[in-house]
């Protein structure tokens, strides 16, 4: 299939370990924070979002954390799975705009 | 359910020709955007429409590049006399409301020769 990224960051971990992936923001007005999962030859799919009056939202196996101080956002894997294997981005958006900006994105490589 | 879709999925044009993408999203969906994805690079924003009307169109990158959506469902987006820096994929994303979660169709791949 079609690469979605031939020189992007890349994080190998090994399966069943947790996955730690790390975006910095640029707008201090940013209020609202996805992020995305894009495997190759697909379009990006929503994983977990949140917004700016939180520092921590959970779903299933994912966390996200905001730290707004210093432009921080993470997203944590727990117990990686081959099917994690995919380029993550970040994605931000501020209040009363439309235009979401995404981050450049980082390869995550679950070896067996 | 169906979800966002898009023809052609590739499109090979040679440099000064026209064409034309198409984004069928999710029935019903308000919200629609369109991303230009080039290799190895997130999504950049080009244009969002709430049903028929266009409320932003800050990333269209040059006057060649023009979007319509006049029924408020089937998109289009059209590039006038191709670059080859045009080259990229081009994705399409529907909400259901404003601000709502937003779903990817899988994209064009356009290559300007």
């Amino acid at each position: 299939g079609e690469s979605v990224g031939l020189h992007l960051p890349t994080l190998s971990v090994q399966e069943g370990d947790n996955s730690i992936i790390n975006c910095a923001y640029s707008n201090s007005a940013s209020d609202y924070f996805i992020w995305y999962k894009q495997e190759s030859g697909k379009g990006p799919q929503f994983i977990i979002d949140i917004r700016s009056n939180m520092d921590k939202r959970q779903g299933q196996r994912v966390t996200v954390l905001l730290n707004k101080t210093v432009k921080h956002l993470s997203l944590q894997i727990a117990a990686t799975q081959p099917g994690d294997s995919a380029v993550y981005f970040c994605a931000e958006k501020a209040s009363g705009t439309y235009k979401y900006i995404f981050g450049t994105g980082t390869r995550l490589k679950v070896l067996a | 359910g169906a979800g966002v879709s898009q023809s052609p999925r590739y499109k090979v044009a040679k440099r000064g020709q026209d064409v034309a993408l198409r984004c069928d999203p999710i029935s019903g969906h308000v919200s629609l955007f369109w991303y230009q994805q080039a290799l190895g690079q997130g999504p950049e924003f080009l244009t969002y429409f709430q049903n028929e009307a266009q409320l932003d169109k800050s990333g269209l990158p040059s006057d060649r590049f023009f979007a319509e959506r006049p029924e408020g469902s089937v998109s289009t987006l059209k590039i006038q006399r191709t670059q080859q820096e045009d080259s990229a994929v081009y994705l399409c994303a529907s909400s259901l409301m404003t601000g709502g979660e937003q779903f990817f169709g899988p994209g064009t791949r356009l290559t300007v020769l």
